[in-house]
């Protein structure tokens, strides 16, 4: 099955730093890779999703970049601000009836003021 | 759209008992749904995966007789942790997709369980 490994596991930055998560996944044929920003007691909360078929995708400060021949896809949030800090997991999914999403360990990032 | 409510959002039971959770999709029709469970400081692991009318399939490790799921309707699945144990406690989360094959998921708020 499906397996995701995520790095780092924390994450701290200056504000108005970068910051990047990498992850990679073992199943080729994995074709969706979403990203979660999770806050403490919450639910995940996609903030970006990447398809197989693209190489990179970007939405104002985010944006995700996709190798397919080397299973690594990576988060980068630009310009970072305080309420960035949250934790971050990466997933993958399969393309079977199943549909089922499997996630990475997550990444806790903290923005230091 | 594409709202997922859980019911309760948290509970406290004793060792030994039974608690249902219920996770609805509030306005579209969930074709599948999914269970994980969150441990402290950990990731988000699936226990299970349920389509309506059809038993759900458990991922390796999970005990189905243990943790029942039922996905009798369109909107509504529920997970039934029998015989709870203070292991048992964690944040149950699910999550509802429109169709089999779909990419995206809407994730319920989650049900904190504790177990005394």
């Amino acid at each position: 099955g499906e397996n995701v490994e995520q790095h780092p596991s924390t994450l701290s930055v200056q504000e108005g730093d970068s910051a990047v998560i990498k992850c990679t996944y073992s199943d080729s044929a994995s074709n969706y890779f979403p990203w979660y920003k999770q806050e403490l007691g919450k639910r995940p909360q996609l903030i970006i999703d990447i398809r197989s078929n693209v190489g990179e995708k970007k939405d104002q400060r985010i944006a995700v970049t996709l190798n397919k021949t080397a299973k690594h896809f990576s988060l980068h949030i630009t310009e970072t601000q305080p309420e960035d800090s949250a934790v971050y997991f990466c997933a993958a999914r399969v393309y079977s009836s199943a549909s089922k999403i499997i996630f990475g360990s997550g990444t806790r990032l903290s923005i230091r003021p | 759209g594409a709202v997922v409510s859980q019911h309760p959002s948290w509970v406290i039971c004793k060792s030994g008992t039974s608690v249902k959770i219920e996770c609805r999709s509030l306005d579209f029709q969930a074709t599948t749904m999914f269970w994980y469970r969150q441990f402290p400081k950990q990731s988000l692991m699936l226990m299970a995966t349920s389509n309506e009318g059809s038993k759900a399939t458990y991922e390796q490790g999970v005990e189905k007789d243990k943790f029942l799921i039922n996905h009798a309707s369109l909107t509504l699945s529920t997970l039934t942790v029998t015989s709870a144990h203070p292991e048992d406690s964690s944040f149950y989360i699910c999550s509802a997709s429109w169709a089999q094959g779909a990419n995206e998921q809407y994730f319920g708020p989650g049900t904190r369980l504790t177990v005394t």
